[in-house]
């Protein structure tokens, strides 16, 4: 139904695994998003990809490492983590990044660092 | 000072009750405006854009205030299907940035 895919939806791991959190668009669109949503707190912009290329790294520690090998695609590589970083990922895209009307989200991914 | 400012409520209102959410936005460079809605759990999804003239949409009206910084959202009739949480947004369109995102105004409607 929706034009942006998350998976996993869920996800429970160790501070010292490795795993990826992937999205998808089937909107046509340019430019990808990575959100960071905590309890009690403002939706948090973590990267940018306008055309594949990363415009906006914003200030996210290293543990967290995205990708985009195309439009469509981007991942976040997570290893290391800590508990705070339990949160609600969401993927977002739009049409390119300087005429943003309207961001499409994904389902998001609930991850639990234990 | 953040940078799109909202009361985060909760606001509790009976069914048919008229209900105005306010946020503030600290950036004058900021060109877009709108309101999204998260359910529960959900994604937030564009409810409205916001223009300097005001627009409705149904029982939706948001105005926007340049001068003074200032968005609203107002709800006639609330239905128990609006309970949700709303967002301000905001966007100064420059290449590479995104749009930001208020910690949003929670609204229960009840029956």
């Amino acid at each position: 139904e929706t034009g942006v895919t998350q998976t996993p939806r869920h996800l429970v791991m160790g501070m010292t695994n490795k795993k990826s959190l992937k999205c998808e668009q089937h909107l046509g669109h340019n430019a990808m998003y990575w959100y960071k949503q905590s309890a009690k707190k403002p939706l948090e912009l973590m990267f940018v990809y306008n055309f594949k290329e990363q415009t906006e790294n914003n200030s996210v520690p290293s543990r967290f490492s995205p990708e985009c090998p195309n439009s469509s695609h981007l991942f976040l590589h997570l290893h290391t983590l800590q508990p705070e970083d339990s949160a609600l990922y969401l993927c977002a895209s739009s049409q390119d990044t300087t005429q943003v009307y309207e961001a499409f989200f994904g389902q998001g991914t609930r991850l639990t660092v234990v | 000072r953040k940078e799109v400012e909202q009361d985060p409520g909760p606001f509790n209102v009976p069914e048919g009750a008229t209900v105005a959410f306010n946020c503030t936005y600290s950036n004058s460079a900021s060109q877009s405006f709108f309101w999204y809605r998260q359910d529960c759990r959900k994604e937030p999804k564009l409810l409205m854009s916001v223009y300097s003239s005001g627009n409705e949409d149904g029982r939706f009206t948001a105005q926007l205030n340049r001068a003074s910084q200032y968005i609203s959202l107002l709800i006639r009739d609330s239905k128990l299907s609006d309970s949700a949480t709303y967002l301000c947004v905001v966007n100064i369109h420059q290449a590479g940035t995104a749009l930001i995102f208020g910690k949003g105004t929670t609204l229960s409607v009840s029956s």
